[in-house]
């Protein structure tokens, strides 16, 4: 039921700037519902990072920045450090599923 | 520092029901500024919204799921449950609970995750 596209996978050295892109359509992100992007490192829970399409939690270091455009999302993580090795996946509402939806979900790699 | 722990069964038998629970430490369950979801994750797979509740009793369900689904809180006991019947394989995954702000759809706090396995 995964109607938010992400890519498989992203990578960057260390201190590099990588981008992940969450696709939607105009029952979701182009209804103007808000996305949302959630970090989850191996073997533990989501962890919110970004709400409302470009807030940072208390806590979530400003390396860390999502915005959104039409019927599309997107996180930046600058400086990218060994420690963010993780899956991330956005998430917002489908109106036409009448649910909240997940993105395929991203692994990103630290070389 | 709010708290979810789940629990119940790892393993439940196929076209049976799972029950789960979810018990909220270090904040009240009956704040109204909150509602209380379920979100699933098949092993090596993306998450998946099964539902929420609010402490007034009132749900919401993914409609994918919403015929065997319910939720349901007790407030005396600072817990809200989760209950699926006719369970498949399919339904095999990591069960996390998770706390919402009203009026808004992000979750802030999540518990540890709990593995359900459904076979024979």
């Amino acid at each position: 039921q995964s109607v938010l596209t992400q890519p498989p996978s992203v990578s960057g050295a260390p201190g590099q700037r990588v981008t992940i892109s969450c696709t939607g359509s105009s029952s979701n992100i182009g209804a103007g519902y808000d996305v949302h992007w959630y970090q989850q490192l191996p073997g533990t829970a989501p962890k919110l990072l970004i709400y409302g399409n470009s807030n940072r939690p208390s806590g979530v270091p400003d390396r860390f920045s999502g915005s959104k455009s039409g019927t599309s999302a997107s996180l930046a993580i600058t400086g990218l450090q060994a420690e963010d090795e993780a899956d991330y996946y956005c998430q917002s509402y489908d109106s036409s599923l009448s649910s909240y939806v997940f993105g395929t979900g991203t692994k990103v790699t630290v070389l | 520092q709010v708290q979810l722990q789940e629990s119940g069964p790892g393993l439940v038998k196929p076209s049976q029901t799972l029950s789960l629970t979810c018990t909220v430490s270090g904040g009240s369950i009956s704040s109204g500024s909150y509602y209380w979801s379920w979100i699933r994750q098949p092993a090596g797979k993306g998450l998946e919204w099964i539902g929420r509740i609010y402490t007034s009793g009132s749900t919401n369900y993914n409609p994918s799921l919403k015929s065997r689904v319910t939720i349901s809180v007790d407030t005396s006991k600072n817990q809200f449950s989760l209950k699926l019947s006719s369970v498949t394989a399919a339904d095999t995954a990591v069960y996390y609970c998770a706390r919402g702000l009203r009026y808004f759809d992000w979750w802030d706090y999540w518990g540890q995750g709990t593995l359900v396995t459904v076979s024979s």
